[in-house]
């Protein structure tokens, strides 16, 4: 049974503050690792998808890197605004079949103005 | 726009009357799968449809069953709704093979079931 675990749970954050919250997942049968941003009543919204160990990616404010062999992927947000505010959610692939994701329970992001 | 489409956003039924979620889809992907995440817990796969081939889940329950009329449209049929089945019901898509290993998929927004 894979098994991707999101830290924290939920993260208050003042508009303003960086952050960064972690996704750990299995290290063995690796193919790519998925981060999705999931506002309220949207929706979830593809940000990066990683596959190479020690990725970095970026988008605008937003970045994440990858780290396989030990299996953990960080998301950091640089400078947050409340537009920032949802559910971030990762995502593990085994192989590159057209198999599903297996989700993490998602941080939930607060950005208080 | 491109876009994956749940119907309806909220859907309410009783106790063991059957109910059908719908997607479609503008993508023209030929993958389509169904999720489903109960409260505070982690979105998890039921099954997904490759063209016309249809994958399930070693544990989905046999209650959830999938229709795929067509490339666009997928269904999800829950045949005696339980008061365990009230979640958020996510579709997604995505194309077999993927252009590139980052290729992702791409969802609805949902559909929230509440069984009474």
């Amino acid at each position: 049974i894979l098994n991707v675990e999101q830290s924290p749970q939920s993260l208050h954050v003042q508009e303003g503050d960086s952050t960064n919250f972690t996704c750990s997942f299995p290290s063995s049968n690796f193919y790519a690792l998925h981060w999705y941003r999931w506002e309220t009543a949207k929706s979830p919204e593809a940000l990066f998808v990683m596959t190479l160990n020690g990725d970095e990616k970026k988008k605008g404010r937003i970045s994440a890197t990858l780290n396989t062999k030990e299996g953990y992927s960080y998301l950091y947000i640089k400078g947050s605004q409340p537009e920032d505010s949802a559910t971030y959610l990762c995502a593990f692939k085994t192989g590159g079949g057209a198999d599903g994701l297996t989700f993490g329970k998602g941080t939930h992001l607060i950005i208080q103005p | 726009d491109a876009m994956v489409i749940q119907n309806p956003r909220y859907q309410v039924t009783q106790f063991g009357k059957p109910v059908t979620l719908s997607c479609s889809q503008t993508l023209n992907h030929n993958v389509m799968y169904w999720y489903q995440q109960k409260s505070s817990q982690a979105p998890k796969l039921l099954f997904h449809y490759y063209d016309k081939d249809f994958n399930n889940e070693a544990d989905t329950p046999d209650n959830f069953q999938s229709r795929r009329p067509n490339t666009s449209f997928c269904f999800l049929d829950i045949r005696s709704p339980g008061l365990g089945d009230a979640a958020m019901y996510l579709c997604a898509t995505s194309i077999f093979p993927p252009a590139s290993s980052t290729d992702t998929q791409y969802f609805g927004p949902g559909t929230r079931l509440t069984v009474l």
